[in-house]
């Protein structure tokens, strides 16, 4: 069954610091891996979107690596600000079709 | 203004009653989808379009119909609403979806409450 998990479900951590979000899949045919950023009450909005081939994508201080091999997803953002509490959902498409698979999320509180 | 905008923002009703949440975009994107949003689960896929009048179902579209008569506009009709429909509802749009790299843009939701 294609399945992606997230870890962990929420995270708190204080602003400046440096955190790391978790995906896990099991999706196949693997066509290519997202990360969405979900504010409170709004629509997600991409982050970053990896391909197989590629390994790491940066979208400012969000970072985002891809072992292919092993199927995970990693979600770094540095030096973390208030605007960054929000949640973080991983997604994953089967080749040539309309099938995403999200994640539940990962809930970030970053505080002062 | 240009973009995938949803109306209602928030809608509340009784069980029994149908309801349509509008979603519109100006990019003429040839996709369009839905999906519903719930506590511990992930976005589902209730209905996608390919184009005008081509539409298909997700993963749970019971309950609920689509209809695409223009690229612009893809609503969602509850025929008969439950509690168990009670739930946030995400529009969606994508421009091409054989490339792997197109984006998919989501509208801001509605927030449906079944009473």
């Amino acid at each position: 069954k294609n399945q992606v998990e997230q870890s962990p479900q929420s995270l708190i951590i204080l602003e400046g610091k440096n955190c790391t979000l978790q995906c896990n899949y099991t999706v196949s045919p693997f066509s290519n891996l997202r990360w969405y950023k979900q504010d409170t009450g709004r629509g997600p909005v991409s982050l970053t979107i990896m391909t197989f081939s590629e390994n790491t994508k940066s979208n400012g201080r969000y970072t985002a690596t891809l072992d292919a091999d092993t199927k995970q997803s990693s979600l770094h953002i540095t030096a973390s600000q208030l605007s960054d509490s929000a949640s973080y959902i991983c997604v994953v498409s089967t080749s040539g079709t309309y099938k995403y698979i999200f994640g539940t999320g990962t809930r970030l509180k970053v505080l002062a | 203004d240009a973009g995938i905008t949803q109306s209602p923002r928030y809608k509340i009703t009784e069980t029994g009653r149908q309801v349509t949440l509008m979603c519109h975009q100006t990019w003429s994107h040839s996709y369009m989808f839905w999906y519903r949003q719930d506590l511990g689960h992930g976005l589902r896929l209730i209905y996608y379009s390919a184009a005008a009048d081509i539409t298909d179902k997700g993963e749970v579209p019971d309950g609920y119909v689509v209809s695409r008569s223009k690229t612009e506009n893809f609503p969602l009709t509850l025929e008969s609403a439950t509690r168990s429909q009670t739930s946030v509802y995400f529009c969606a749009s994508s421009a091409y979806l054989a490339d792997p790299t197109y984006e998919q843009y989501f509208g801001p939701g509605t927030r449906l409450t079944v009473t």
